[in-house]
């Protein structure tokens, strides 16, 4: 089991580019989440989905969108890349509503110049 | 809205040691709450999770309690070792809109440093 995987690693951006961070689970869990975390912060949620079709905003979603077309794939895009979009972002998963251990992917680190 | 805070942000220690981490939390309708540690450049690695019913959780030299009413849980950490150095990071669960928990407030986190 591979567990939660993202793709890219890293990725340095120009000031307007998109770009779409994929994230990927084989734990057959129904609720998945993207967060964002800068220097010296905690993890700030972007957008979380309950299940496949289903997709709600965190608390900062601004310049960002996804979608959830299956269980196991949950990409974030960024449509018009921003300086203020620097950041390392993580996506997780989590067992259910119930208990809500939730299992973080390795992140991305991107960079917008 | 939900607030986390962690003191402090930093802690050095010696090998040894017994220590506390502190998180407070603002707004005790809470569904559970999680302790993380995080290796510089990596993601994060669930330690404990207390539901909100629970007092305590332990695993191995690890312990955290959660006293809802005051809004605070501690991470007590027995006998600290320099592999034990990582940041760590406090999070509580909102009673979401099915009656389950679906979103994590983080804190900031503390940064320890636990010397040979």
């Amino acid at each position: 089991n591979a567990g939660v995987t993202q793709t890219p690693k890293f990725r340095i951006l120009k000031i307007g580019q998109s770009m779409t961070l994929q994230c990927a689970q084989d734990m057959n869990h129904n609720y998945m989440y993207w967060y964002r975390q800068d220097p010296g912060m905690g993890l700030k949620l972007i957008y979380y989905s309950v299940g496949a079709g289903i997709t709600d905003k965190g608390e900062v979603p601004n310049g960002y969108n996804v979608s959830r077309s299956t269980t196991e794939d949950f990409p974030l895009r960024l449509e018009l890349a921003a300086p203020s979009q620097t950041s390392v972002y993580f996506c997780a998963t989590t067992t259910s509503a119930a208990y809500n251990e939730q299992f973080f992917g390795p992140g991305t680190r991107l960079t917008v110049l | 809205k939900q607030e986390v805070t962690q003191i402090p942000a930093a802690l050095s220690v010696p090998e040894g040691e017994n220590l506390v981490l502190n998180c407070s939390f603002t707004d005790s309708a809470i569904y559970n709450l999680q302790w993380f540690r995080q290796d510089p450049g990596k993601g994060l690695t669930s330690l404990l999770l207390i539901q909100s019913s629970q007092r305590e959780q332990t695993s191995g030299r690890l312990n955290a309690s959660l006293d809802k009413s005051s809004g605070r849980s501690t991470l007590y950490i027995a006998a600290s070792q320099p592999g034990d150095s990582a940041t760590y990071l406090c999070a509580v669960s909102s009673i979401g809109r099915t009656g389950g928990s679906e979103k994590l407030v983080f804190g900031k986190g503390t940064k320890l440093t636990v010397n040979p």
